[in-house]
């Protein structure tokens, strides 16, 4: 059973850098690519970008400069850092299989 | 980028009604390769997204056979021919042929 989970810390202050983890099972990183999705509260969603099963990214280019999504295969681990946060990042991320399943998301607030 | 345009933004429907939701693309969303990455998700109330449809009309794995896709180029059409309590949620077309991959604002379908 293909399972994704997000983990990381509930509270960011501002201009802050953000580390987020997706752990996967039931599915190999090196066969399946992985995307990260955003939804502020009560808004709609935002792709962020994504992780192919080669190891290459792709960015949404309106974050592009603040964001990096890496992976540690042995681990089952795709991360996500995004720089220089702002309120407006306020949202809960998710992480997602782009041939179906999506994690249950992790609320991220950013403030002082 | 890609724009995805939704409509009804809310649809009320009576249980055993049929629903139809429009999304339409401000670009052709055929691909190099000739497959139209269109996508069709619903997000439960307090629930992570869940997709339904790919490939425009492709059902995913135990999702009803109530729910169809249909469409082609800008002009997409997803459609519940008996709508149930369970398919209560927002709906959400999104694009996978274009980076950045976009999705629509998304339709509130409630019971009537």
């Amino acid at each position: 059973q293909v399972q994704l989970k997000e983990s990381g810390p509930g509270l960011v202050q501002p201009s802050q850098t953000l580390s987020l983890t997706c752990t996967v099972s039931g599915l190999s990183l090196t066969s399946n690519s992985v995307s990260w999705i955003r939804q502020p509260p009560g808004k709609g969603l935002e792709w962020m970008g994504v992780i192919w099963s080669n190891g290459g990214t792709d960015y949404n280019s309106a974050i592009k400069s603040r964001l990096s999504i890496s992976r540690d295969t042995s681990k089952s681990q795709v991360f996500l850092k995004m720089n220089s946060l702002q309120t407006e990042d306020t949202a809960m991320y998710f992480c997602a299989r782009t041939s179906g399943g999506w994690g249950q998301g992790v609320m991220v607030t950013v403030s002082s | 980028d890609v724009v995805m345009t939704q409509t009804p933004v809310s649809l009320s429907v009576a249980i055993g009604q049929p629903a139809s939701i429009s999304c339409k693309s401000s670009q052709s969303l055929v691909g190099t390769s000739g497959k139209t990455y269109l996508n069709w998700l619903l997000q439960r109330p307090g629930q992570s997204p869940k997709r339904l449809i790919y490939l425009v009309s492709k059902l995913d794995s135990g999702i009803p056979d109530r729910f169809s896709g249909s469409g082609s180029e800008t002009d997409f059409t997803l459609k519940i021919s008996r709508v149930e309590a369970d398919d209560l949620g927002v709906y959400y077309c999104l694009q996978g042929t274009h980076f950045p991959y976009t999705f629509g604002a998304g339709t509130k379908l409630e019971l009537k």
